[in-house]
Parts: structure tokens; sequence; C-alpha cells
């Protein structure tokens, strides 16, 4: 998966708790992103990252928050996670324009 | 808002038929279309993209026709095996936007023997 690690792969909590996914890269490369995959939705990006400490929004970012403080690292973190969280949350890097690598996602189920 | 509509949801398709998926786009600053293939609990994995300026690219078995005035792009995956079988996801991007894509829903793509 080119370098692209997820911790964890599994996750179950439950309502209101905190939670914060990990990314991790080996490639260097400049972009990253979280997305999140659910049926009939396709993949919808949360938020990016266009440097360290340079972070956006995508279109799904509501209750949740993102931190890069190393080229290496992205952290998605819900703050008081909600059974609409539920999902499998997949981290990309890019370097080259629409070129994404895909990391092996985590599963997290919100009780 | 769904900028990238595909379709269809999912395909049944005998070993060694076509495969087609179309995908329709509304924003004209689109510029880079890549598909991507997922296979059951990996991620998605880049297989063909093509620029607006060609209307087709192949690559082996997988060919992407391109339609600049229909807004309109569709995968074809000749002489298709059950390996194919996957999920298949067209998005988009354009310049200046860090790269993001924008996806469609996803086609869950069944090869038979």
């Amino acid at each position: 998966d080119a370098g692209i690690t997820q911790s964890p792969r599994h996750k179950v909590t439950e309502t209101g708790t905190p939670v914060t996914l990990r990314c991790h890269q080996t490639e260097n490369h400049r972009y990253m992103y979280w997305y999140r995959q659910d049926p009939g939705h396709g993949l919808r990006l949360i938020h990016y990252s266009y440097g360290v400490k340079d972070t956006d929004k995508g279109e799904v970012s509501d209750g949740y928050s993102v931190s890069r403080s190393k080229t290496e690292d992205f952290l998605l973190t819900l703050e008081s996670a909600t059974s609409s969280q539920t999902s499998v949350y997949f981290c990309a890097i890019s370097e080259s324009k629409g070129m994404q690598f895909f990391g092996p996602g985590t599963r997290l189920t919100v009780l | 808002q769904q900028q990238v509509k595909q379709s269809p949801q999912s395909l049944i398709v005998q070993k060694g038929g076509i495969s087609i998926i179309n995908c329709a786009y509304e924003n004209t600053a689109f510029d880079y279309f890549p598909w991507y293939q997922q296979f059951p609990g990996k991620g998605p994995a880049l297989l063909i993209a093509i620029r607006p300026d060609v209307s087709e690219k192949k690559e082996g078995r997988f060919t992407i026709s391109f339609n600049k005035s229909a807004k309109q792009f569709s995968l074809h995956i000749m002489d298709s095996q059950p390996g194919d079988s996957a999920t298949y996801f067209c998005a988009a991007t354009s310049t200046g936007t860090a790269s993001k894509l924008t996806f469609g829903t996803g086609t869950r793509l069944q090869v038979t023997l």
C-alpha cells in the first residue's frame, strides 16, 4: 500500500467518546487526505493537508478535526463520536495531480 | 452535491464479456479523470486515468473513453475475468485544488464463470 499505514485497523467505541485515527506515510508526499467510505456514497473527503500544519476542510468535515505536525503523520480526531460516524476511514497521499495512494483503511464502529 | 454521477451501481458480466461503467460530471473545471479499483477489505488503487485533450486511453484490457462536449467518460473492461470482480470508482480533479478528488459512488462488478 505504497508506504501508508493506518492505525488502528479496527475500533469499536461508544457514543460520546473521543477517537483518534492515525495515518503514517514513508513516501514524503506533500498532500494527505482523510476519506470516509459508506455504501451508496462512495468516498467522501473529510479533511486534507497540503503541508505541515496546513489543512483544510473537505465536503463532510463536521464533527471531525485533523492535525499534521510532521510530514509523515496525519491525524483524524472525532471529538465526540456519534453513530453516524460509523464508517470505513481511508487515508490517502499524493504528490502528483490526481494520483492518490490509499492506505488499508480503518473500520470504526460507534455504538 | 454530487458532482460526478456514476452508473450502474452494480454490474454482472460473464467471463470474456465487456464491462462498461459510465460517469458524468458537472464541473467544467475538471481536467483529470482517474479510475480506481477496490477489492474487498482493501483501499482503492489507481487503475487508469485520462486528460480531456484525448478521447481515448487504453492500458491492456482497460480503456477509458472521454466525451468532453457531453461531459461524460466511461471505463471499458475487455475480456472481463473473474479477477476483475471489484468495485470501480470514477473520479475527477482540477488544477489548483491540492489534487483533491471528487469520486463517483462506485460500481460493484461481478464477473461470472
